[in-house]
């Protein structure tokens, strides 16, 4: 079967560092994606890995394990506008997206 | 980077009638379209796959006669929402499928109250 799992919520304050992990189990995998949705607002795009390894952009960095069935999006100098949810999901052998119910980010001064 | 648009942003409607949500893909081409429902604090479900030109596979649990999806043309794709009701308000979002089969382009939502 397929499945996708990461933390409701977090806390972290300004100008730190919070790491929000997403594990997921399918037979089936084409890629690992991370998106950002602040509260009314559709889901942005913020990473994809496909491959092993960590992939950085600005603040932001995302890694995946495949073997493991793990990924993880690093925020580094967070800004109170990175207050949102952040959405995991994994792309199947049909090239559907599964997400994961997403992790509520707040941020505090 | 590629841009997609949905009209309405907000809809209110009473009950028992019909709403129409468009999705439009401004500056590519998209051969599929995803209707995905958002109820509040929840994740993203999605309702249906369209294809262009073809008819849209439903998820398990959407009602196909009630949530009418058409897809006309490779940067078009409406969901009517018919005889609608309370239980139907929810946010409705879109995307579309550029050439590559990972990327996936969505639309800024539509807010359907149904009162």
């Amino acid at each position: 079967g397929q499945n996708i799992d990461q933390p409701t919520e977090m806390t972290a304050t300004e100008g730190a560092i919070v790491q929000i992990n997403c594990t997921y189990q399918t037979s089936g995998f084409n890629g690992l994606f991370w998106y950002q949705q602040h509260a009314g607002e559709a889901p942005t795009f913020l990473s994809y890995n496909v491959l092993d390894g960590l992939e950085e952009k600005g603040r932001f960095s995302s890694f995946l394990s495949r073997s493991k069935g793990y990924s993880y999006l690093l925020l580094k100098e967070l800004q109170m506008k990175d207050s949102a949810s952040y959405l995991c999901a994994f792309m199947d052998s049909n090239y559907q997206l599964i997400w994961g119910a997403g992790t509520k980010l707040i941020i505090k001064p | 980077g590629a841009v997609v648009s949905q009209h309405p942003s907000r809809v209110i409607c009473k009950s028992g009638t019909s709403v129409k949500i468009e999705c439009r893909s401004l500056d590519f081409q998209a051969t599929t379209m995803f209707w995905y429902r958002q109820f509040p604090k929840q994740s993203l479900m999605l309702m249906a796959t369209s294809n262009e030109g073809s008819k849209a596979t439903y998820e398990q649990g959407v009602e196909k006669d009630k949530f009418l999806i058409n897809h006309a043309s490779l940067t078009l794709s409406t969901l009517t929402v018919t005889s609608a009701h309370p239980e139907d308000s929810s946010f409705y979002i879109c995307s579309a499928r550029g050439d590559r089969e990972y990327e996936q382009f969505f639309g800024p939502g539509t807010r359907l109250t149904v009162l």
